[in-house]
């Protein structure tokens, strides 16, 4: 079975510096990824996805993930974080002939002015 | 906005006793799955629907039931509530129900089981 690793349960950064929010997946045969966002009291919201091609993937807000087969990781970045990042952000994985999606643990980002 | 619609948005309840989510997907999406979000078991896959028939099973208890209607709306009924099936319950909806698809979360149930 697949399982997702989130390697940081809270990451705290100041405003305008970069982040990197850390992913590892473990399967044996393909699979799609995906970072969702959790904002205060609301439902997850769909950052980016890989499913094939290009290993980086541009999203939404200005993040982007890259896929490394090798390492089996799909880190999340962004150059420059706003206050308004503030949230839950879960990495997720499913093998690509079904469709429930697996989720990390989460990570908590907390962006300081 | 997902158009991914749930009701009720809060719900406290005894244990014991039997409640009913509901779910309405967005517009044009046969698929519908739960997922139940708690402290110490995180976000986990509880069913999958598609187009009324149930697709994927996972971690759903057996107390736990759902179905989806032919107007694509889907209900899932917890009972015999006990204290650690306190915990958000999300509805998310998809096209087709295909492995890659995008799947587009409502804003969740709270159910707090005293």
């Amino acid at each position: 079975a697949q399982s997702v690793t989130q390697l940081d349960s809270q990451v705290p950064v100041f405003e305008e510096a970069p982040v990197e929010l850390r992913c590892n997946y473990s399967s044996s045969v393909s699979v799609y990824l995906f970072w969702y966002v959790q904002y205060p009291n609301q439902g997850l919201q769909l950052l980016l996805k890989y499913l094939s091609g290009s290993t980086l993937v541009k999203g939404i807000n200005g993040f982007e993930a890259e896929f490394n087969k090798s390492q089996t990781s799909f880190h999340l970045r962004k150059p420059s974080v706003h206050i308004s990042d503030t949230a839950e952000y879960f990495c997720a994985v499913s093998l690509s002939g079904n469709t429930p999606l697996v989720f990390g643990k989460g990570t908590r980002l907390s962006v300081i002015a | 906005d997902s158009g991914v619609t749930q009701t009720p948005k809060h719900l406290i309840t005894a244990t014991g006793q039997r409640v009913t989510l509901r779910c309405s997907p967005r517009s044009g999406d046969l698929s519908v799955y739960w997922y139940q979000q708690s402290l110490d078991q995180g976000l986990q896959f509880l069913i999958h629907y598609y187009n009324g028939e149930e697709r994927a099973k996972g971690n759903i208890l057996e107390r736990f039931s759902a179905q989806q209607f032919p107007d694509l709306h889907s209900e899932l009924n917890l009972s015999s509530l006990e204290l650690g099936d306190s915990a958000l319950y999300f509805c998310a909806s998809s096209v087709q129900g295909l492995a890659g698809e995008t799947q587009y979360f409502g804003p969740g149930t709270r159910l707090l089981v005293l």
